[in-house]
């Protein structure tokens, strides 16, 4: 098991680009998932496999991995993006801490 | 339409025991892999353990070993979370989650349930 880490908050401009990251020790080959987590509700999945978006998530929402650290990147982040976001490893279940996207 | 529906969230004194329900439907629950996420309350996202599609294998976090069992039943689409010995550092929302191990993730979670450990 190990750790993913996220910074604890990220802040964008409406209409701008958010990027949070998740690094862990040693990502290797593991899966990222990216969950939105909204004030009242349960996360829903936003990206799999890195950079597969399920059925019903706009094209804004996107994934990446380079090296350590696995990236979701909102372009035209909206109003209604802002949430809590939550990446996870397969390997161990384990999930980073989170990260609170505040739309400014 | 997919839907996950938990019940059987309540206030329990520490050293008690709870039972935990997850009624599924809109897919074909005996096929796939079933989780239990909890969060606790202004906190992340913990995985709590999971169970295969015949039940016969479970794993769980090393901090509920030997105090929580899980276990479902196809005939009825439900999962079951049975929490025994409680702590209050177990009261969280507890969300019952579809595992797609080929894609890795959690697909679908329920809206989850709140257990309160507390005297």
């Amino acid at each position: 098991s190990y750790e993913l880490t996220q910074p604890p908050s990220v802040s964008v401009s409406p209409g701008q680009t958010a990027t949070i990251t998740c690094s862990a020790h040693k990502l290797g080959n593991k899966y990222i998932s990216w969950y939105q987590q909204k004030p009242g509700q349960s996360p829903v999945l936003v990206i799999y496999q890195h950079n597969s978006r399920p059925s019903g998530i706009p094209e804004r929402f996107s994934g990446s991995k380079s090296g350590n650290t696995a990236t979701l990147t909102i372009s035209g982040t909206q109003a209604m993006d802002e949430a809590d976001y939550y990446c996870q490893a397969w390997d161990g279940k384990v999930f980073g801490g989170g990260t609170k996207l505040t739309v400014l | 339409e997919v839907q996950l529906v938990e019940s059987g969230g309540d206030l329990v004194q520490p050293g008690g025991s709870l039972r935990l329900s997850c009624a599924a439907s809109g897919f074909t629950f005996s096929t796939y892999w079933m989780t239990w996420v909890r969060q606790a309350p202004g906190k992340g996202l913990e995985w709590v353990a999971n169970i295969n599609q015949d039940g016969s294998e479970k794993y769980f976090v090393d901090s509920v070993k030997g105090r929580f069992t899980i276990s479902r039943d196809n005939a009825k689409n439900s999962l079951y979370l049975q929490m025994n010995s409680l702590r209050a550092e177990d009261t969280a929302v507890y969300y019952c989650a579809t595992e797609r191990g080929d894609y890795e993730t959690f697909e679908y979670w329920g809206q989850g349930n709140l257990v309160t450990v507390s005297s």
